[in-house]
């Protein structure tokens, strides 16, 4: 069945650092791909989105590149800030409105 | 943005009784809404998926009959937890879809803390 594994953390940068997130998948098709974020008691809200490969999803800063090669879809921001402090969840639809989601990642970015 | 509202955010119930939480669309109307369960430190696991006025579809190892749902009108959907235990006690999420906005594009609600004693 269709899966994502997503790098574990939790990760703590320090304002204007590299913010990479690792994320992998399984699936029997050619899914859509999706990171989402939680902010601190607040729903998920999605993030940014790519449905086929070689699509870059971006948003607030982050990019990330759908990969079918290597099966990825690694998250990534170029000078993080505080408030980007959250939980990021990886997560993919193969077509209906089954979302798979990855562990999620703390990522915690002090001043 | 769409928003999607849970009541109650935190409920404390004894082992043993039901604990009803209600998921509302606020300015959309949700013709699919999921239910979710998070355990600490894990990932959203997929309980049930319901459409207005029909019954919901549970995931492979989710008891329907502990787990009940009903999606009763386009704005509001609720899961009750039947005799709860212990094990029971999770963070639960819901998400709402609106018809025309494109698969998973899910709104989700702040979720439920619900703790058995």
């Amino acid at each position: 069945g269709d899966s994502v594994t997503q790098m574990e953390g939790p990760v703590t940068l320090s304002e204007e650092a590299f913010l990479t997130i690792n994320c992998t998948y399984t699936a029997t098709g050619y899914p859509s791909l999706f990171w989402y974020v939680q902010y601190p008691g607040e729903g998920l809200q999605l993030l940014l989105k790519a449905t086929k490969a070689d699509d870059k999803g971006s948003n607030k800063g982050f990019e990330a590149t759908y990969r079918k090669e290597t099966t990825s879809f690694h998250l990534e921001k170029g000078s993080v800030q505080v408030s980007d402090s959250a939980v990021y969840f990886c997560a993919l639809s193969e077509g209906d409105y089954k979302l798979s989601f990855g562990a999620g990642t703390t990522v915690t970015v002090r001043a | 943005g769409a928003v999607v509202s849970q009541h109650p955010s935190r409920v404390i119930c004894k082992s043993g009784t039901s604990v009803k939480i209600e998921c509302r669309s606020l300015d959309f109307q949700a013709t699919t809404m999921f239910w979710y369960r998070q355990f600490p430190k894990q990932s959203l696991m997929l309980m049930a998926t319901s459409n207005e006025g029909s019954k919901a579809t549970y995931e492979q190892g989710v008891e329907k009959d502990k787990f009940l749902i009903n999606h009763a009108s386009l704005t509001l959907s609720t899961l009750t937890v039947t005799s709860a235990h212990p094990e029971d006690s999770s963070f639960y999420i819901c998400s709402a879809g609106e018809a025309g906005l494109g698969w998973a594009e899910q709104y989700f609600g702040p979720g439920t803390r619900l703790t058995v004693t």
